[in-house]
């Protein structure tokens, strides 16, 4: 069946460093991947989509990459803030084009001061 | 409300009981999940509803769990004879056609067995 994969492990970097979370998926091939940010306590919000054909997108600070080749999609915020620390998660349509959407189990940044 | 709204944010029940949770979507969106979240961990999709019907009720843990959807709009996730097991967050989302497009996520609904 398919598999998403994140670092489990909390991401620690310095305020105005980049921060590179990374998606690895397995055993099928999406149409398009999208990046959410979950804070505690509260509902996972939209940030990116990514196409297939796409190879990269931005937005302000934020840069997503596809790699259909190696199943891998990497997620970077650049000049990164304290106010960035959160649980980011990647999510993928489901096989057979059937809508669904599963999500990876997320990586958690700490951006220090 | 402009958003995804869900009802109620926080439940307590006995073990035993039956709950239903209750997500009401971003009007005119067709599509519209339920996902599980257990403390510190990610999201468990459970069901999938496009218009009124589940293509894809994959997710669902047991015969306990039962979802359905009306007029396109509210759904009603229900679990019955609630386990401790059962305890989590339960979210919902919608979207304005398939799961091509950004998903919208309500607060969830924190559910408590004791």
């Amino acid at each position: 069946s398919q598999k998403i994969e994140q670092n489990s492990e909390a991401l620690n970097i310095q305020e105005g460093k980049t921060a590179t979370l990374t998606c690895n998926y397995t055993n099928y091939s999406p149409a398009y991947l999208q990046w959410y940010r979950q804070d505690p306590g509260r509902g996972p919000v939209f940030l990116l989509l990514i196409r297939e054909n796409e190879k990269e997108k931005r937005k302000e600070r934020l840069k997503v990459t596809f790699d259909t080749t190696l199943k891998q999609s990497l997620f970077h915020i650049t000049a990164s803030q304290p106010a960035d620390s959160a649980t980011y998660l990647c999510a993928l349509d489901g096989p057979s084009n059937t809508g669904k959407l599963i999500f990876g189990q997320g990586t958690t940044l700490q951006v220090k001061p | 409300g402009a958003g995804v709204s869900q009802s109620p944010s926080n439940k307590v029940t006995e073990k035993g009981k039956d709950v239903e949770l209750r997500c009401d979507p971003i009007s005119g969106h067709t599509a519209l999940y339920w996902y599980r979240q257990r403390l510190g961990q990610g999201l468990e999709f459970l069901i999938y509803f496009q218009g009124n019907s589940a293509p894809d009720k994959s997710g669902l843990p047991s015969d306990r769990f039962s979802a359905e959807r009306t007029g396109e709009s509210v759904s009603t996730l229900t679990i019955q004879r609630t386990q401790q097991e059962d305890s989590a967050v339960y979210l919902c989302a919608s979207s304005l056609v398939q799961a091509n497009t950004e998903a919208f996520f309500g607060q969830g609904t924190r559910l408590t067995v004791v």
